[in-house]
């Protein structure tokens, strides 16, 4: 069965820098998605996006955060200046149109020291 | 704005029994309700997906409910077995939105 893939699994950075997380999604789908579970909480929603654009984000996306599908294949969420209050498990999905089944990655553990 | 809660938070029970996970949510025009497993530091696995005009789906032991008009779902397991422990969530979407609305989890431990 097709999955969605994630790299790095885990990314340790210090406050400050910039990470990009990477994501693979399924092939076929068109809709992305990013989310992020911060230990011992709900997974939240950060943003979608479809054709090539954000099609909706919460309040937590702000200016820090961008998303960019620079080819066919990959989907990346930036993190331009990372906080302490960024270590998170973030997880990337994918699905076919916006409200069928989301098929999420493994995620990848950001740990802002 | 759609809230999503789930009790217990933890749930153990013997091998063997039947059980039932509880998902309420506070707005009705819920579209779509997901269930999902998510074992410790690892990814979310979908298990069932209700669609606004279905009323259940069932996969092998396992059967998910959705009642939109009281606002909530439940997730029946059959003949429970220790590879179900895990963290079981439910996350819904409203209609026009995209994004999943998740709860808390409730995580289930099946004692041999």
């Amino acid at each position: 069965e097709p999955e969605v893939t994630q790299t790095p699994s885990h990314q340790v950075t210090q406050m400050g820098q910039e990470v990009i997380l990477r994501c693979v999604p399924i092939s076929n789908h068109l809709y992305f998605y990013w989310y992020r579970q911060i230990l011992g909480q709900k997974v939240e929603f950060l943003v979608s996006f479809y054709n090539n654009e954000i099609s909706e984000k919460s309040e937590i996306f702000d200016d820090q955060f961008s998303v960019e599908r620079p080819d066919g294949s990959n989907f990346t969420l930036k993190i331009r200046s990372t906080k302490l209050e960024d270590s998170a498990m973030y997880f990337c999905a994918s699905s076919e149109s916006g409200p069928p089944r989301k098929y999420f990655g493994p995620g990848t553990r950001l740990t802002v020291l | 704005k759609q809230e999503v809660t789930q009790i217990p938070a933890a749930l153990s029970v013997p091998e063997g029994e039947n059980l039932v996970l509880n998902c309420s949510f506070t707005d009705s025009a819920i579209y779509n309700l997901q269930w999902f497993r998510q074992d410790p530091g690892k990814g979310l696995t979908s298990l069932l997906l209700i669609q606004s005009s279905q009323r259940e789906q069932t996969s092998g032991r396992l059967n998910a409910s959705l009642d939109k008009s009281s606002g909530r779902s439940t997730l029946y397991i059959a003949a429970s077995q220790p590879g179900d422990s895990a963290t079981y969530l439910c996350a819904g979407i409203i209609q026009g939105a995209q994004k999943l609305v998740f709860g808390q989890g409730t995580r289930l431990t099946i004692t041999p």
